[in-house]
């Protein structure tokens, strides 16, 4: 079957770095999807990873592991406003997004 | 990126009535999906919303229940059917539109509540 495991809520003290996990199983593989969604709101794209390796875009940055059916979503100099659902989602083989239940990041003063 | 519109916002609903949701894109896309999302809960796919053809629905999800219309590249529209309080959630249309799928947008959502 397919499924996606990421945990269930995280905190985190303003201006910390924190690591969201995520790993997946899917029918074939097409990418790896980052969304923030604040409650009440619709979800807003993060990242995009198809290609092991790390990438980074501003204080979010995201990595990949194939191999390992592994991503995480990595979080600098955390700001209250960071604080919100962080949804993963793999497209599997036939383009279909598979979503993982979400991790809410409590951010601490 | 694709900005997208839906309407209504929210609407509160009686049992058994019908309301039809809108989807519209700012430029013409490949795949509209239709999520939901229950509260406290991550994303349900009901159906990709095909151009021309019918709606792909996934398993749980029926036609006759969720009728789906895409007249063009760019609208889109879902009708909750015959409405009971477990359809209360929040409904998302979605496009992709990078040529790898690579681009996925979200509108704001629809809140439904029935009574």
């Amino acid at each position: 079957g397919q499924n996606i495991d990421q945990p269930t809520e995280m905190t985190a003290t303003e201006g910390a770095i924190v690591q969201i996990n995520c790993t997946y199983q899917t029918s074939g593989f097409n990418g790896l999807f980052w969304y923030q969604q604040h409650a009440g709101e619709a979800p807003t794209f993060l990242s995009y990873n198809v290609l092991d390796g790390l990438e980074e875009k501003g204080r979010f940055s995201s990595f990949l592991s194939r191999s390992k059916g592994y991503s995480y979503l990595l979080l600098k100099e955390l700001q209250m406003k960071d604080s919100a659902s962080y949804l993963c989602a793999a497209l599997d083989s036939n383009y279909q997004l598979i979503w993982g239940a979400g991790t809410k990041l409590i951010i601490k003063p | 990126s694709a900005v997208i519109s839906q309407k209504p916002s929210r609407d509160i609903c009686q049992r058994g009535t019908s309301l039809t949701i809108q989807c519209q894109v700012d430029s013409q896309v490949t795949m509209m999906f239709w999520y939901r999302q229950q509260p406290g809960q991550s994303l349900t796919l009901i159906a990709t919303a095909n151009q021309g053809s019918e709606a792909t629905y996934e398993s749980g999800f029926v036609i006759d229940k969720f009728p789906i219309s895409r007249p063009n590249l760019t609208f889109s529209t879902l009708t909750v059917s015959n409405m009971s309080p477990e359809d209360s959630s929040i409904y998302l249309c979605s496009v992709t539109s990078g040529e790898d799928y690579n681009e996925q947008f979200f509108g704001p959502g629809t809140r439904l509540t029935v009574l």
